[in-house]
């Protein structure tokens, strides 16, 4: 299976605290893609790396890749208790869109 | 705010019966997806139609399940006979594809409707 996997599966954090979480896939990929699930509701992405990027910002979010390590990394800052969700990586392995493959998250709970 | 529309919500169900979900994709995107989420395998690929057509479906259990696109503005997946291993929740996606080139679809983020909350007992 190509699916990639999220480490941790789950973390607990107090608002103010930064949130790390990593994603490592096994082949070469054209682009990242990181979303965010919150609970009984459907996935909304949150931001795209491709294959030629090292790192990206988009509002307290950062994300990185590492090609060499097959690896990403999304860092929120200065979480809030509304970040509360499940956070998916999800990898595109060929030129289309039908080629993504989602790992089985990881689910991140902010106390107040 | 264009969203995915997905109905029913929720489906409570026995075996054998048959189960429709339907999705209404976003006005304007040409590829359509359907997913189905559980705790033990996470988010699956069931079928993908680009342009209404079927691209891939190689995910889907063939003998049960069926996904047709009648129209750009409907997407249909149909489980019949179901059974109690088919619960789970199921999700359609609809994306942009504009073919090939730098703004090619792999560029592209899929936006998910709500999902339909599927038990069959």
């Amino acid at each position: 299976s190509q699916q990639g996997e999220e480490d941790p599966q789950a973390l607990s954090i107090q608002e103010g605290e930064n949130a790390t979480m990593n994603c490592s896939y096994k082949t070469s990929i054209n682009n990242l893609q990181w979303y965010r699930q919150n609970s009984g509701r459907g996935l909304v992405h949150l931001i795209l790396i491709r294959s030629n990027e090292r790192e990206k910002h988009s509002g307290r979010l950062r994300v990185t890749l590492d090609t060499s390590k097959k690896s990403s990394s999304l860092l929120i800052t200065a979480s809030r208790a509304a970040d509360t969700a499940s956070y998916f990586c999800a990898q595109n392995y060929g030129g289309s869109q039908g080629n993504l493959i989602f790992g089985k998250g990881t689910k991140l709970s902010v106390k107040p | 705010d264009a969203r995915v529309t997905q109905t029913p919500r929720h489906k409570v169900t026995e075996m054998g019966q048959e189960v429709t979900m339907r999705c209404q994709p976003i006005l304007g995107h040409n590829t359509v997806f359907w997913y189905r989420q559980t705790m033990m395998q996470g988010l699956e690929l069931l079928a993908y139609f680009r342009n209404r057509a079927p691209l891939d479906d190689s995910g889907m259990p063939k003998d049960r399940f069926s996904a047709e696109m009648p129209d750009a503005t409907l997407a249909t997946l149909k489980i019949q006979p179901s059974e109690p291993r088919d619960s789970a929740v199921y999700f359609c996606a609809s994306g942009l594809d504009p073919g090939q080139g730098p703004l090619s679809s792999y560029n592209s983020p899929l936006h998910f409707g709500n999902g339909t909350r599927l038990t069959v007992t």
